[in-house]
């Protein structure tokens, strides 16, 4: 079955210790995202890649980095410069075809990153 | 002014009713609104697309878009309890390149 698989569901980090959560998809998508969901305020964009060996800031990128060397995978690491890391990261996937878009965000299952 | 809102809810409806959820958007070139549906604990789904002004049905579900007045919004036609639910509006910005989401609308369908 085709998806996207997101590791470890659960993480707990202690202060100023790094952490990377892994993403993979087998959906042959072009374009990877991760998102970071705190409660009550919806999903934020922290990266986002298009195209292999390519990435672009999202909204709230200081503390993170990515790297994409490879089309199936996005690996995101949670910097110790991140002040407030604890919440719910999802990894997503889209075909990036611009005209038309469909925009349509394949999910996986999400990492909750909890720090101590 | 935030991109994409909606009222977080929680909007109760009884079994069988009609749910309305509402968003606004601010850009205007936006062409590309989406409805994702995220259980609690669990990851969103796309549950409706939506990219011309009007109204678009699937099943019971129906989204409807408003470009002059930036509005777009999902109706739940015999809302049953398995569709509480947090419900996102979604917005391409960017043409093509990222969407930004509200902030959900929590559904409660009371039986």
């Amino acid at each position: 079955d085709g998806g996207i698989t997101q590791s470890p569901k659960y993480l707990f980090r202690k202060e100023g210790q790094n952490v990377t959560l892994s993403c993979e998809q087998n959906l042959n998508h072009d374009a990877m995202y991760w998102y970071r969901q705190d409660p009550g305020q919806g999903l934020r964009l922290i990266y986002y890649s298009q195209i292999v060996n390519d990435f672009q800031k999202g909204d709230i990128a200081e503390g993170y980095s990515v790297s994409r060397e490879k089309k199936e995978s996005f690996p995101l690491t949670v910097t110790s410069a991140q002040k407030n890391p604890t919440a719910f990261y999802l990894c997503a996937s889209s075909i990036d075809r611009k005209q038309p878009s469909t925009g349509e965000l394949f999910f996986g299952e999400g990492s909750r990153l909890t720090v101590l | 002014q935030k991109e994409v809102e909606q009222n977080s809810g929680p909007l109760s409806v009884p079994e069988g009713a009609i749910a309305s959820l509402n968003c606004t958007y601010s850009d205007r070139v936006s062409q590309s609104f989406f409805w994702y549906r995220q259980y609690s604990g669990k990851s969103p789904e796309l549950i409706m697309s939506i990219y011309s002004n009007g109204d678009k049905e699937d099943g019971r579900f129906t989204a409807q878009l408003n470009k002059a007045s930036q509005y777009v919004s999902l109706l739940i036609r015999d809302s049953q309890p398995s569709d509480s639910a947090t419900y996102l509006c979604a917005v391409e910005v960017e043409y093509g390149n990222k969407l930004v989401f509200g902030a959900g609308t929590i559904l409660r369908v009371k039986s």
